[in-house]
């Protein structure tokens, strides 16, 4: 059963680069049936999509996080991996990664628990 | 890009009760609609792609409709289960969610 685990740090300061990955087990990433992505959530708010990746890296960014935003993929670690610059504390959110259902957008069937990032000095 | 806007963002129901929650786009997007439920403390759970398929494992009381512009979340007998918040999400052009509904016990 594929299952999906994020990581990174918990606290991170402004202005400072979140980063975060995500571990899928149970399954490759290499399928060519499915796009990665990355949702958050503030504390008390909705869903915000920030980007999908294929694991060959073509990637798709949220237009309103675009100029912050990276996602990466490593297919050998079964791994993808989100950055994001020049947070603030707006970025304060759960993080989840999710499995993409690509038509034509993605919706996602799969989600990992979520990782809370605090950003703060 | 395009917004989604569900309503009511929160109401009360009893249990049995059947309730409808809509959703709302800013243009069209065909079928290209999913609906998420989310409990406190974890992850959204899809229940419903392409505006009206069940998700495999989704119990029947769920259902949706609707295409174009205008869509319908509906649970047909309320179990103490479904209580949550509930979020639609447009895929038609990359992913935008709506703002939730939340649904509690009356």
């Amino acid at each position: 059963q594929l299952q999906l685990q994020e990581s990174g740090p918990g606290l991170v300061k402004p202005s400072e680069t979140l980063s975060l990955t995500c571990t899928v087990s149970g399954g490759s990433i290499s399928s060519s049936s499915y796009y990665w992505g990355w949702i958050r959530q503030p504390p008390g708010k909705g869903l915000e999509w920030i980007g999908s990746i294929y694991y060959s890296g073509s990637t798709y960014y949220n237009p309103s996080l675009k100029s912050r935003v990276t996602i990466s993929v490593d297919t050998s670690k079964n791994q993808f991996s989100l950055k994001l610059s020049s947070v603030t504390a707006a970025d304060t959110a759960v993080y989840y990664c999710a499995r993409g259902v690509t038509a034509p957008g993605w919706y996602f069937d799969l989600w990992g628990r979520g990782t809370l990032v605090t950003v703060s000095s | 890009a395009i917004r989604m806007t569900q309503s009511p963002s929160s109401f009360s129901a009893s249990t049995g009760d059947r309730v409808t929650i809509t959703c709302r786009a800013s243009q069209g997007i065909s079928s290209y609609l999913a609906w998420y439920q989310q409990k406190p403390g974890k992850a959204p759970k899809l229940l419903i792609y392409a505006a009206s398929t069940l998700q495999s494992g989704v119990p029947s009381r769920f259902s949706g409709s609707g295409s174009g512009t205008d869509f319908t979340l509906t649970i047909s007998c309320l179990q103490s289960e479904d209580f949550a918040t509930y979020y639609c999400q447009q895929y038609y052009s990359y992913s935008t969610f709506g703002q939730g509904t939340r649904l509690e016990i009356k």
